[in-house]
């Protein structure tokens, strides 16, 4: 399977917890993004990688939230001291100059 | 968010022709995205316009005018598999770069 992938899955976590999710792009890649989207909504942007650099960040998106792409391909996102209103699916997806996003399953945290 | 509008809901007949408006602010416009996602599934790929004018593939259209910041998918012969959420996603909208801003999705819902 050449699709973006994410892991987990799902995560069900305490508050207050840390949790941390990882994504694997379609390798000839470029480009990832972090997306989040709660039920009856549209993905909401979070950040965007070119290679390994973080080039936009939501303005959103708070201080426990951080992402990396350390070699530019796999990336991983972590959120700290989860709050109940963080829940929701956690979607990746990646790009090349010349290709449309692809998104991967998502990751759906749920936060109690 | 603010800058994509699109209705929330539309039911349609089996067999017949839906059309799903979507309408953007066009500051920093490069193109528009039209997505398809299932419940609990990852967005897919539907049509991307950047210039005016209608993009036919198969049974689905996406038309285009970016003077207007107007777009519209049309889905032909509809089937009972095409009930499903329609994102409208601008990129860079608001000097967002390559990142996508989508609409809260259409839930279109086909009925025998």
């Amino acid at each position: 399977d050449t699709g973006v992938s994410q892991d987990p899955r799902h995560k069900i976590t305490k508050r207050g917890q840390n949790v941390t999710f990882r994504c694997d792009p379609i390798s000839e890649h470029n480009r990832l993004y972090w997306y989040r989207q709660t039920l009856g909504q549209g993905p909401e942007f979070l950040t965007y990688f070119q290679n390994e650099a973080q080039l936009e960040k939501s303005r959103l998106l708070s201080d426990r939230f951080s992402a990396e792409r350390p070699k530019g391909s796999f990336s991983t996102l972590e959120i700290q001291r989860t709050e109940q209103g963080d829940s929701a699916m956690y979607l990746c997806a990646s790009s090349s100059t010349d290709t449309e996003a692809f998104f991967g399953q998502g990751t759906r945290l749920t936060v109690v | 968010g603010q800058n994509i509008d699109q209705p929330t809901e539309m039911t349609a007949t089996e067999g017949a022709i839906v059309q799903i408006n979507c309408t953007y602010q066009t500051s920093g416009f490069n193109g528009l995205f039209w997505y398809q996602q299932h419940a609990g599934e990852a967005p897919t790929f539907l049509s991307y316009n950047v210039l005016d004018g209608l993009e036919e593939k198969g049974r689905f259209s996406s038309f285009l005018s970016r003077s207007k910041g107007y777009s519209y998918l049309l889905l032909k012969e509809l089937q009972m598999k095409d009930s499903a959420s329609y994102l409208c996603a601008g990129e860079g909208l608001a000097g967002g770069g390559n990142k996508l801003t989508f609409g809260t999705g259409t839930q279109l819902k086909v009925e025998l």
